[in-house]
Order: structure tokens, then sequence, then C-alpha cells
């Protein structure tokens, strides 16, 4: 079965300061979703990327799947507190219930 | 628009005691989930209905029953409830499965 690996667990950084997440499948991927999930609530769909080489941003939020690593990356520029949460990705594996990584705990201090 | 809805938000259980988490969706979408949450788990899928009539396992089945009353509705019921079911329980849905999933709220339950 699929498994998604997400690097870091865990990241704090201060306010105005760049950053990435990255996401890693043991296995191809055809498609990989991000979200955010703010502490205590329900997660929020970020973007989607199906191909290789795809890169699509949201304000200051800019995700790519590099198919070659099998990996997708998450790069914050900027940050700021409202950037704050448990960011997540979910990998597309044919016609099943998408696969989710555990989540990297981002905390934005000033 | 409401999107995804679950209740109730917070629930206290006793072990052995049984109750039936509520989610509906108002999207026309065929497929539903749930999922629970615990730290340093991330998610992981308890149940899924890929359509109306339909049922499948997740990672997670053991001590859950789901029952897909409509498209819009798809509960999940504990039986007898232990502390390890102690958890944040979201539902969530899409138009199939492999498609962007939209998450409800969560109900966060304690076993005691």
């Amino acid at each position: 079965s699929q498994e998604l690996e997400q690097s870091p667990q865990s990241l704090i950084v201060q306010e105005g300061k760049n950053l990435t997440i990255n996401c890693t499948s043991s296995k191809t991927l055809y498609g990989l979703y991000w979200y955010k999930q703010k502490y205590g609530e329900g997660l929020i769909f970020l973007m989607m990327l199906q191909k290789g080489g795809e890169e699509k941003s949201h304000e200051k939020i800019t995700a790519k799947l590099d198919e070659k690593k099998q990996q997708s990356s998450l790069h914050i520029t900027a940050s700021q507190p409202s950037h704050a949460g448990i960011y997540l990705c979910g990998a597309i594996s044919g016609n099943t219930p998408l696969v989710f990584g555990k989540g990297t705990r981002l905390s934005v201090i000033a | 628009n409401a999107g995804v809805t679950q209740t109730p938000k917070f629930q206290v259980l006793k072990t052995g005691q049984s109750m039936t988490l509520q989610c509906a969706q108002d999207m026309n979408h065929n497929s539903m989930y749930w999922y629970r949450q615990d730290p340093g788990m991330g998610l992981r899928l308890i149940y899924y209905s890929a359509s109306e009539g339909t049922t499948d396992k997740g990672e997670v089945p053991n001590g859950y029953n789901v029952s897909r009353l409509n498209k819009r509705e798809f509960s999940l019921r504990l039986e007898s409830a232990a502390p390890s079911q102690t958890s944040v329980y979201f539902c969530a849905s899409s138009d199939l499965p492999g498609y962007e999933q939209y998450f409800g709220p969560g109900t966060r339950l304690t076993v005691t």
C-alpha cells in the first residue's frame, strides 16, 4: 500500500521567513493534494497537483510535484502567523480514497 | 451551502457505552469517508462509501460500523466504546474516490 512521509514533522519559523515542507511517496505519484488544518478544526483544501513538474501558487504558498522523485514540496514565502497550522499531503491512489501523510505542524513566531 | 456537517461536536462516553456519529453533505457527492486523527498518527481511514449502497473498510475499521443512510448521510457507530477510541473523528465527502475531499469540522470524542 502507498505511504506518504512528510518532513519535517514540525517546524517553528520566525515571521517573515521562508519555509519548505516535503511529502515523499513510497509509490508513483499520480496526483497529490495539499490541505491545511487549523488547530482543532477540519481540513481546508489548498491545491491539487496532477502532472510531473506542475507548480501551483495560492497567495504566498507554492506547491510543486516532482514525479521522478515521487515527491511534492510546499513552499511558503514570507511566513505570517496566519500560516500556522498542520499541513497534510494526500495522494491519489487509483480509484481508492486518498492516502494521507501524518502532517507537518507549523508554528510562526513574531 | 453548509458543506459537510457533523454532530455532535464533542462527546464524552464511558467504556462500554455506544453512540452514533452523524455526518451529512449537501454537495451531491457520491463518496463519503470517516477518519480518525490521533497525535502523531495523521489521518487514518476507518470506513468509506464509494457510492450510495456500498461501504468498505479502511485502515482501522475494528470496533466501528457504518451506515450509508442515503446519498447525503453517512453515520459511524461505536457499539461498545473503548478508551483506545478516544480521538477526533472527521467525516469527508468527494465526487468519487481519489477526487478532492471536503471535510467536516470534526467530533472530539473522549472515552473514559
